[in-house]
């Protein structure tokens, strides 16, 4: 079964640093799409990006970036720039061929003015 | 474009009681959600919908939680009865529908349920 781990349970980062979060995941299938939500104190949760595993460049969105090595099965979000509108909750997610997404526990990120 | 829409935003009812969500996908998106989570978890898939047609429920507990999309566009989720451990916020999702890893979940607001 597929498992997505993020170990950072929080994060603080100062406003206009980068910080990177961290996921790590566990799948047998060699297709599978990594997905990273962000999730503020309103509760919905906002797509950022996402990467393939065939992809061979990493993914970008605008001051966000995915770090992702495949070898180590990892997956981690670098956010670059903080702003204070990024303290939110972030999930890692993946989807693979059985078709449901799981998504890890999540890292709360505080942003320091 | 229009979002994915939830109602109600809250809801507050006695355990035992029924309740009932409802979601209106994202216009042309085939595959619809719903999520369940709990406070300081990831949410976690209840059922899936393509189209009118269940893909997985796996996860629904059948004994008490019932989902319908009937035309193939809005859906309903319902509790009956509801217990204690119910209290989640309920997220639908929807997607185009192409069933591939690619394929990008957008999701609506939820809907924080409190059963007391």
């Amino acid at each position: 079964a597929q498992k997505i781990t993020q170990t950072q349970p929080g994060m603080f980062v100062q406003e206009k640093e980068a910080v990177t979060l961290d996921c790590t995941y566990d799948t047998s299938d060699q297709s599978y799409g990594l997905f990273w939500y962000k999730q503020p104190s309103s509760g919905e949760m906002i797509f950022l990006i996402y990467q393939g595993s065939y992809d061979e460049q990493n993914a970008t969105e605008g001051r966000y970036s995915l770090n992702f090595q495949k070898a180590r099965k990892s997956a981690n979000l670098v956010i670059s720039a903080s702003q204070l509108g990024d303290s939110a909750m972030y999930f890692c997610a993946m989807r693979d061929n059985n078709n449901d997404m799981r998504f890890g526990a999540g890292t709360r990120l505080t942003v320091k003015p | 474009e229009a979002g994915v829409a939830q109602s109600p935003r809250y809801k507050i009812i006695e355990k035992r009681q029924s309740v009932a969500f409802w979601c209106n996908p994202i216009s042309g998106h085939a595959t619809l959600y719903w999520y369940q989570q709990i406070l300081g978890q990831g949410p976690k898939l209840l059922i899936q919908f393509q189209n009118n047609g269940v893909v997985d429920d796996s996860q629904l507990p059948k004994d008490r939680f019932s989902a319908e999309r009937l035309k193939g566009v809005d859906s309903t989720l319902k509790i009956q009865p509801a217990k204690l451990e119910d209290s989640a916020v309920y997220l639908c999702a929807s997607s185009s529908g192409a069933l591939r890893v690619t394929d990008t979940q957008y999701f609506g607001p939820g809907t924080r349920l409190t059963v007391l």
